[in-house]
């Protein structure tokens, strides 16, 4: 079975810094996609990046980049220039590509933006 | 194009009730996926509708159940409820593919009493 681990429980950074969120994940599948999604207090799970596991170029999304690294399994989520905005639960999923299509989740890492 | 939506957004019910819970999913979306929040045990999958038929199902009991009607809408009905069924439900909707993202609602904050 597949696992999602998200080893930060929280973190914090100044706004306008940059900070990492780490994700690893465990597998036997070759082809699946990962997701980062984040959660602000009203609870709305918004979509942040996806990357396929097929694609060795590290998906960008503005000011949102990920480092996957397949054979490590780790899929980190960097933010650039932190806004207030940002603050908010991010969670690490996992999806396959060919069996059962539902997310796997981490349980979150909470992100605090200092201003 | 409309979000996913889902009604209620809060319900409180005591322990023995029954609940019905209505998703939307975005116009042309295919899936629905359920999936209970809760501090303790984090987000878990609850099962996945395509075109009217149970594709997939997570490891819940029986007590919970769910139907896709013709409009891809979608319904979660929790019978006998418990207080461990206290949590937020989320749905999700995606075309219904492989590579397809999953959108999700506001979720129902449900409080068992």
């Amino acid at each position: 079975a597949q696992t999602v681990t998200q080893s930060q429980p929280e973190m914090s950074v100044q706004e306008a810094e940059t900070v990492t969120l780490s994700c690893t994940y465990d597998t036997s599948e070759s082809d699946y996609y990962l997701f980062w999604y984040k959660q602000p207090p009203s609870r709305q799970m918004i979509l942040v990046i996806r990357q396929e596991a097929y694609k060795q170029q590290n998906a960008t999304e503005n000011r949102f980049s990920v480092n996957f690294q397949k054979a490590a399994k780790s899929f980190s989520l960097k933010i650039s220039d932190s806004q207030l905005g940002d603050a908010a639960m991010y969670f690490c999923a996992y999806r396959s590509a060919w069996s059962n299509y539902q997310l796997i989740w981490g349980a979150g890492t909470k992100l605090i933006i200092k201003p | 194009k409309a979000g996913v939506t889902q009604t209620p957004r809060y319900l409180i019910k005591t322990r023995g009730q029954q609940v019905t819970l209505s998703c939307s999913p975005i116009s042309g979306h295919r899936s629905v996926s359920w999936y209970q929040q809760t501090p303790g045990q984090g987000l878990q999958f609850l099962f996945e509708y395509f075109s009217e038929t149970q594709r997939n199902k997570g490891n819940f009991p029986g007590r919970f159940s769910g139907r896709q009607f013709s409009n891809s809408r979608s319904e979660m009905n929790v019978s006998t409820l418990e207080l461990g069924d206290s949590a937020l439900y989320l749905c999700a909707s995606s075309g219904g593919g492989a590579a397809d993202t999953q959108y999700f609602g506001p979720g129902t904050r449900l409080t068992v009493l």
